[in-house]
């Protein structure tokens, strides 16, 4: 089944320390986004791709990064993890024109703890 | 800017019927709604684009009135599957979704 892939579904960090968050996906869809959903608060956005064509949030900080090296993969930098960056994490992806007019499909989501 | 939902939580039984509404300040060139379960990814319901189109999917349908800038999600005879939280997003011209703060659902026996 076509689908979105994240990797790890956990992960546990110290504070500082550098992590990567993975996403994979078969739809081979020209759109990929991520997101960082706290508890009981709406996901929200952080960057998107279209394509190789990289979109980073006003309001995202420095400390996150990402990288697409093809259509397939994204991954998500955070370099110096701090606690209030504890979160679940999402990867989506859209097909044809992108988010406005195309469903997200969401993967699973990676639940980052910070120590 | 973050699109207002209300109500934001409702408690039903199963069988009853549910509105949650979405609204926003800015101009939208669509509304997607989604269901999340705890602890999992959010699912597509559907997606409205402009033009004031009605959509429903077995017992749940939606509205956009483009002119107000709000949309309402139905939720009909409800079941228990039904539970969890609704998310509409909004989108402008730009291809990215802006999350309103979400409807938790609680459909009871």
């Amino acid at each position: 089944d076509a689908m979105v892939i994240q990797n790890p579904r956990y992960q546990v960090t110290q504070f500082g320390k550098p992590v990567t968050l993975s996403c994979s996906q078969t739809l081979n869809h020209n759109v990929m986004y991520w997101y960082q959903q706290k508890s009981s608060q709406a996901p929200k956005l952080l960057f998107h791709y279209y394509d190789k064509d990289f979109n980073n949030e006003a309001d995202t900080p420095d400390n996150f990064q990402s990288r697409r090296p093809n259509t397939s993969f994204c991954f998500l930098d955070i370099r110096s993890p701090g606690l209030g960056d504890a979160a679940m994490y999402l990867c989506a992806t859209s097909g044809g024109p992108g988010g406005g007019a195309s469903e997200q499909f969401f993967g699973p989501g990676t639940r980052l703890t910070v120590l | 800017q973050q699109p207002v939902q209300s109500p934001q939580a409702v408690i039903l039984r199963e069988g009853e019927d549910a509105v949650i509404n979405c609204s926003s300040s800015k101009a939208l060139y669509s509304v997607h709604w989604y269901r999340q379960k705890h602890g999992e990814a959010p699912v597509f319901l559907m997606i409205l684009l402009k033009g004031g189109e009605q959509k429903g999917h077995e017992k749940i349908s939606a509205s956009f009135n483009e002119k107000k800038q709000q949309s309402s999600l139905y939720l009909t005879a409800s079941q228990l599957s039904y539970s969890g939280t609704y998310f509409c997003g909004t989108a402008g011209s730009a291809r990215q979704l802006t999350f309103g703060s979400g409807t938790q659902l609680t459909v009871l026996p």
